[in-house]
């Protein structure tokens, strides 16, 4: 079956540094994504890994361990922005690519 | 020109009427997806167009019904929904068969069903 776990919600500060963890089964594999998504708005793209290890862009990386099925989106030097739901994606092609529930993330001044 | 519209953005419709969602992608992918999202749930996928041949998720109710012309649109037809298929409707493409497979979104259409 396919599966994707990730917390609910989480809470942070304006200026520092947030990890939202991400676990995954799915039946085939050709990467993990991470969106972002406001409220109200559709997601956006932040990132994608296919390899095992970090990925750096600016103030977000994401890791990825495909033995363990699991990933994490790094944020830093947190903005009130970012302010968001943050949803990790992993699958195969068409029908087998699956969105986790999210999580909420909350910047606070 | 935007990756991927929608239109419209809002629509109210009755229990009893008929309309239809539309979808349209100007990134040459090859896929193209229906999602639903609810208030505080996840996304739901619906539907998947690869290659033009539809992949069909087996709970979504025949009062949803999607097209596929081409590659580049896609539709969602609509009719006798339910107060509880008030919804955002996300349309998404993307590129099968490469790496990097993410997918794209549009705006969404928000539906309120009366």
């Amino acid at each position: 079956g396919q599966n994707i776990d990730q917390p609910t919600e989480m809470t942070a500060t304006e200026g520092a540094i947030v990890q939202i963890n991400c676990t995954y089964q799915t039946s085939g594999f050709n990467g993990l994504f991470w969106y972002q998504q406001h409220a109200g708005e559709a997601p956006t793209f932040l990132s994608y890994n296919v390899l095992d290890g970090l990925e750096e862009k600016g103030r977000f990386s994401s890791f990825l361990s495909r033995s363990k099925g699991y990933s994490y989106l790094l944020l830093k030097e947190l903005q009130m922005k970012d302010s968001a739901s943050y949803l990790c994606a992993a699958g195969g092609y068409g029908q087998n690519f699956v969105f986790g529930p999210g999580t909420r993330l909350s910047v606070l001044p | 020109e935007t990756g991927v519209t929608q239109t419209p953005r809002h629509l109210v419709m009755g229990m009893t009427n008929k309309k239809s969602l539309k979808c349209e992608q100007h990134l040459g992918h090859n896929a193209m997806y229906w999602y639903k999202q609810s208030a505080k749930k996840p996304l739901e996928l619906m539907f998947v167009y690869s290659l033009e041949e539809r992949v069909e998720n087996n709970s979504v109710p025949s009062r949803f019904s999607p097209e596929c012309p081409n590659s580049s649109h896609l539709f969602l037809h609509l009719h006798t929904l339910q107060p509880e298929d008030s919804a955002l409707y996300l349309c998404a493409s993307s590129q099968l068969h490469g790496t990097g497979n993410e997918q794209f979104f549009g705006p969404g259409t928000r539906l309120t069903v009366l």
